[in-house]
Parts: C-alpha cells; sequence; structure tokens
C-alpha cells in the first residue's frame, strides 16, 4: 500500500477549523482515502472515505484533487472534544489497514 | 460503542507468564483482525480472519502468538511465555468486507 506522510501535530483553538493536509504519492488506482480517528486507550474511529473530488458527512470533508496524490481533511469548529490523533490511511474496500503516525490535532479554549 | 467489546480491558503479567485476548465482534460481520498498537505509534496489522480461516499473519506474530477464531464468531489472541516487548495495546476489528473496520476499546497488556 501506498506510504503516507502527514503532519505530526497540530494545534488549534475552539471554534477553528482544522485542515490536515495527508501526501500518498505512490497512492493505486484502486484504493480509496480514508481517515480514522483515535481518542486515548480508544481503538480507532472512521470519519469519511473518499476516492476523488469532494466528500462531506456531519463529521468533517474530504478534498481529494484530480491526481490524487494528497488529501485534505477539514474539521470545521472544532471543539476541545475533537482533540485527537487523525490518521490517513490509503485502502481498499477490503483488507487490513495499515496507519501511519498519524497527526495530533490539539484544541485549546 | 462501535458494538465490538475485547476482555480484558487491562491485562499486568509477569514476563514469560502466558496471556489469552478475547475478542467479540459485530454479530453479522465475517472478517475479524488483530491489531498491536504501541506509544506514538499507528496500529501495527498482525492477523485477520474470514469466518474461522485464518488467512493472513503479519511477520509481526512471532510463534508466540496465536489466534483462533471457532465457528467464526468470538476470537482469541494469546501470547506465550510474553516478553517486555510485548507490552502494548491489542486492538481488534470487525468488518463486512466493505468499507469501514469497526475497533473495539482493546486490551492494553503491560509486562513487567
Amino acid at each position: 500500500l501506498a506510504k503516507t506522510t502527514q503532519p505530526i501535530s497540530m494545534d488549534s483553538y475552539e471554534g477553528q477549523e482544522v485542515n490536515i493536509t495527508c501526501s500518498h504519492n505512490n497512492i493505486a488506482t484502486n484504493d480509496y482515502i480514508t481517515w480514522y480517528q483515535q481518542f486515548p486507550s480508544q481503538g480507532p474511529r472512521f470519519i469519511i472515505q473518499g476516492y476523488k473530488t469532494k466528500v462531506t458527512n456531519e463529521v468533517a470533508s474530504l478534498f481529494i484533487p484530480a491526481d490524487r496524490k494528497s488529501s485534505t481533511l477539514s474539521l470545521p469548529r472544532v471543539s476541545l472534544s475533537d482533540t485527537a490523533v487523525y490518521y490517513c490511511l490509503p485502502t481498499k474496500s477490503w483488507g487490513k489497514l495499515q496507519f501511519g503516525a498519524g497527526t495530533q490535532v490539539v484544541v485549546t479554549p | 460503542d462501535t458494538g465490538v467489546s475485547q476482555n480484558p480491558r487491562h491485562k499486568i503479567t509477569k514476563r514469560g507468564q502466558n496471556v489469552t485476548f478475547r475478542c467479540d465482534p459485530i454479530s453479522e460481520h465475517n472478517r475479524l483482525y488483530w491489531y498491536r498498537q504501541t506509544l506514538g505509534q499507528g496500529p501495527e496489522f498482525l492477523t485477520y480472519f474470514q469466518n474461522e480461516a485464518q488467512l493472513e499473519k503479519s511477520r509481526l506474530l512471532s510463534d508466540r502468538f496465536s489466534a483462533e477464531r471457532p465457528k467464526g464468531s468470538f476470537s482469541t489472541l494469546e501470547i506465550q511465555r510474553t516478553e517486555q516487548g510485548d507490552s502494548a495495546m491489542y486492538l481488534c476489528a470487525s468488518h463486512t468486507g466493505y468499507n469501514e473496520q469497526f475497533f473495539g476499546p482493546g486490551t492494553r497488556l503491560t509486562v513487567l
């Protein structure tokens, strides 16, 4: 699976928008781009998945340019409860997940 | 609550002892994965089952590790002769084979 690169950490204040960009230069044609969120002492939780262009759900938006070599997770108006580690993964609809180190997002008042 | 349960949530053991963890997946999910996570790292794949068949094992899974999924329902992960390097969070995930995997809360193992 393609290797991903994302920032180690990001800080934000409550109410701001947080954008996390992930690079995946060698993504395979049949890979989706999936983001998971993980709180301390919990398992990861699926946030959003896309193949190209833009996907939005009640939690986040995912922007994927035409070349699919990167993706940006956008968290609108973050709150303290959005403090977590966010992982970007190229995934197939089946099969094991390969996580990187993720991005630690810290939201402060 | 994702519907995936793991027991125990915490386990402290002495080096050389055997430990066993259990995962109860979402009942209609035929795929079950085990991952291991150490501090500051993302989860690493260990093994997965489709129904009762163990279809893939990572090179991380030494001979001291064994996993089973009898009858394609719950799964157990056993570690024999534990070492301090086995200390980690062990995560189980349940999957239909499409889209997202649903993770349990994990079992945190500490080997003294």
